[in-house]
């Protein structure tokens, strides 16, 4: 079975500080690792994700990723936070556009 | 590409009503559909799986009965909310599996009065 954890239900940054979002997973299989960001009453926007390869993805909105399967971790940075990144954050892993589990999301809140 | 959308975006209704929530996969095909359901600052829930041409396949504690699916092509599937109740009120959203991935539609809020 698969699982998504997320470490801070809310994470607060100041406009221009570093993003980190903190995300384990657990998987019996290789696992499919995507990052989706939710704006109020709106659908879920892909970051990015990781399937196989290079470790470091790299996604829309200066975002990145590292998957870390020693750590059996995907955490989400960005390097300066801009206020148009406040948003719901949510860590998924999936089979093979399958099964997919969410894990609980972070709220994220860039400050001025 | 892979785009999917949904309708309606809102809608309200009176308890004990039904209603239809459609998604649809605009430029590609998909054999598989997801219906989700999240409640306000609430992570998304698995509802039920939607396969084309058969039957859909509810997760646990989904009354199958309450929510109706149906996956009649490759590019529509759609979600009826039948007696709809006030604790049916909700945002739903779809998604379809392509390549490995799922696409989510935009969602519908659903709020019944």
């Amino acid at each position: 079975a698969q699982s998504v954890t997320q470490l801070g239900s809310h994470v607060s940054v100041s406009e221009g500080a570093l993003v980190l979002l903190r995300c384990n997973y657990s998987s019996s299989v290789p696992p499919y690792l995507f990052w989706y960001v939710q704006y109020p009453n709106q659908g879920l926007q892909l970051l990015l994700k990781y399937t196989t390869g290079a470790t470091l993805v790299k996604g829309i909105n200066g975002f990145e990723a590292e998957f870390k399967k020693s750590e059996t971790s995907f955490h989400l940075t960005k390097p300066s936070a801009h206020m148009s990144d406040a948003a719901e954050y949510f860590c998924a892993v999936g089979e093979d556009g399958q099964n997919f589990v969410f894990g609980p999301g972070t709220r994220l809140s860039v400050l001025p | 590409g892979a785009v999917v959308s949904q309708h309606p975006s809102w809608v309200i209704c009176k308890s004990g009503t039904s209603v239809k929530i459609e998604c649809r996969s605009l430029d590609f095909q998909a054999t598989t559909m997801f219906w989700y359901r999240q409640f306000p600052k609430q992570s998304l829930m698995l509802m039920a799986t939607s396969n084309e041409g058969s039957k859909a396949t509810y997760e646990q504690g989904v009354e199958k009965d309450k929510f109706l699916i149906n996956h009649a092509s490759l590019t529509l599937s759609t979600l009826t909310v039948t007696s709809a109740h006030p604790e049916d009120s909700s945002f739903y959203i779809c998604s379809a599996s392509f390549l490995y991935e799922q696409y989510f539609g935009p969602g519908t809020r659903l709020t019944v009065t």
